[in-house]
């Protein structure tokens, strides 16, 4: 999965299969996560967002898991299509003040 | 992308001249930041503004200044362009301070400093 620093992970998946995305966060005390999508040549998208006191959450379809033991976050989308390659990344807010920190991001590639 | 417009998309410049970018955003909302994207590296803060003329420094503000004389537009400066501040510069926004607000982006400004 992505972190700080990291090069750009990436991912192949088949048309119509699920996609699994993994963020590893570094501060325990982040109480908001943000999914973004960014195509090529475009601004950040917003995906989905999650609150620490939560340990899932469903959007359309996509699925957004925190781990909080082990500092983990993960985007899960289902039957994934063409329109869904794109680099993802995970943003953390560790409360203090109006500090986001990003993720280097995942390049998923949707194989027709 | 939320009602943000930044300007230029692209713009190439030569060492030591100076740059304006600017963000404009339809929304009303109180917050701006000015983001720079590397390989490598994920989005880091360079200024932010909680108002009109009210602005703050971000972690890799050095080299830049930032400008906010109305609600809806905010713009970045470099005094004078080095190559390491070639770059994807992109502007956000989010409606309020809180920790659960939603930063939104605009589509970005690729800037080459040769």
């Amino acid at each position: 999965g992505e972190s700080v620093g990291l090069h750009l992970p990436t991912l192949s998946v088949q048309e119509g299969d699920n996609s699994i995305i993994n963020c590893a966060y570094s501060n325990s005390a982040s109480d908001y996560f943000i999914w973004y999508k960014q195509e090529s040549g475009k601004g950040p998208q917003f995906i989905i967002d999650i609150r620490s006191n939560m340990d899932k959450r469903q959007g359309q379809r996509v699925t957004v898991l925190l781990n909080k033991t082990v500092k983990h976050l993960s985007l899960q989308i289902a039957a994934t299509q063409p329109g869904d390659s794109a680099v993802y990344f995970c943003a953390e807010n560790p409360n203090t003040g109006n500090q986001f920190y990003f993720g280097t991001g995942t390049s998923l590639t949707v194989i027709p | 992308d939320a009602g943000i417009t930044q300007s230029p998309r692209h713009k190439v410049t030569e060492t030591g001249t100076p740059v304006t970018l600017r963000c404009h955003q339809t929304e009303n909302h109180r917050y701006m930041y000015w983001y720079r994207q590397d390989p490598g590296h994920g989005l880091r803060l360079i200024h932010y503004s909680y108002g009109v003329k009210d602005t703050d420094k971000g972690e890799v503000s050095d080299g830049y200044s930032v400008s906010r004389s109305k609600t809806e537009d905010f713009l970045l400066t470099l005094e004078s362009a080095t190559s390491s501040q070639t770059s994807v510069y992109f502007c956000a926004i989010s409606e309020s301070p809180g920790v659960f607000e939603k930063l939104f982006f605009g589509s970005g400004t690729q800037l080459s400093v040769l």
